[in-house]
């Protein structure tokens, strides 16, 4: 079963900062947060993932509570291609774990 | 990143036949897969665990005699969906890690749209 909890649907305006909330309060030590996106019709795409340290690449930044409860993925300036349902997964970073996938959230960006 | 390539990308059958769907690592290589499949408007759900050279770990209520997972090779898995139905008609998606990548992170493929008539 999915362990995380995020908000069915958000819009953002294009060139505004989408920030998409997860809750996973039930998450152990060894697990870290991951972020993946599916756009229509395509396989998931990697975001980002961190354990307890904010984390920042080139697609996006990641903010983990200090319970590490809750996290936000922000994308700081979403374009129309950044329309997709989000998927916040937790998972330990050992051997072969696979990924469960809850029901993810659908961002819309328009202009 | 690494790339995970499937094929065919979409495909239409009859129902009864079978029909096969390959997962390929193009620049690494992979110990293990997995598959997943997705109805339209929801998430993806995981079907098995593909380990080369051994038998595949199917999920609860996946029949594994229905759908036939090969993983023969350390860059090739195969899903072969027998005496396909209209109800298998969906989304299969591949996924693999790299082993030496050290972030864990899993690469996707760019899934099979299956059709069945």
């Amino acid at each position: 079963d999915a362990k995380t909890t995020q908000p069915p649907s958000m819009d953002c305006a294009e060139g505004r900062a989408a920030n998409l909330p997860c809750n996973h309060s039930t998450i152990s030590g060894n697990e870290y947060v991951y972020w993946y996106r599916q756009i229509h019709s395509q396989g998931p795409q990697y975001i980002i993932h961190g354990l307890k340290n904010n984390e920042t690449n080139e697609m996006a930044s990641l903010i983990i509570t200090e319970d590490r409860k809750s996290s936000t993925l922000i994308l700081p300036h979403a374009t129309l291609r950044d329309t997709a349902v989000y998927y916040c997964i937790v998972r330990p970073n050992t051997g072969f774990q696979k990924l469960v996938f809850g029901t993810g959230t659908r961002l819309l960006v328009s202009p | 990143g690494a790339v995970v390539s499937q094929h065919p990308s979409w495909v239409i059958c009859k129902s009864g036949t079978s029909v096969k769907i390959e997962c390929r690592s193009l620049d690494f290589q992979a110990t293990t897969m997995f598959w997943y499949r997705q109805f339209p408007k929801q998430s993806l759900m995981l079907m098995a665990t593909s380990n080369e050279g051994s038998k595949a770990t199917y999920e609860q209520g996946v029949e594994k005699d229905k759908f036939l997972i090969n993983h023969a090779s350390l860059t090739l898995s195969t899903l072969t969906v027998t005496s396909a139905h209209p109800e298998d008609s969906s989304f299969y998606i591949c996924s693999a890690r790299q082993p030496l990548a050290g972030s864990g992170e899993l690469f996707f493929g760019e899934g099979s749209r299956l059709t069945v008539l």
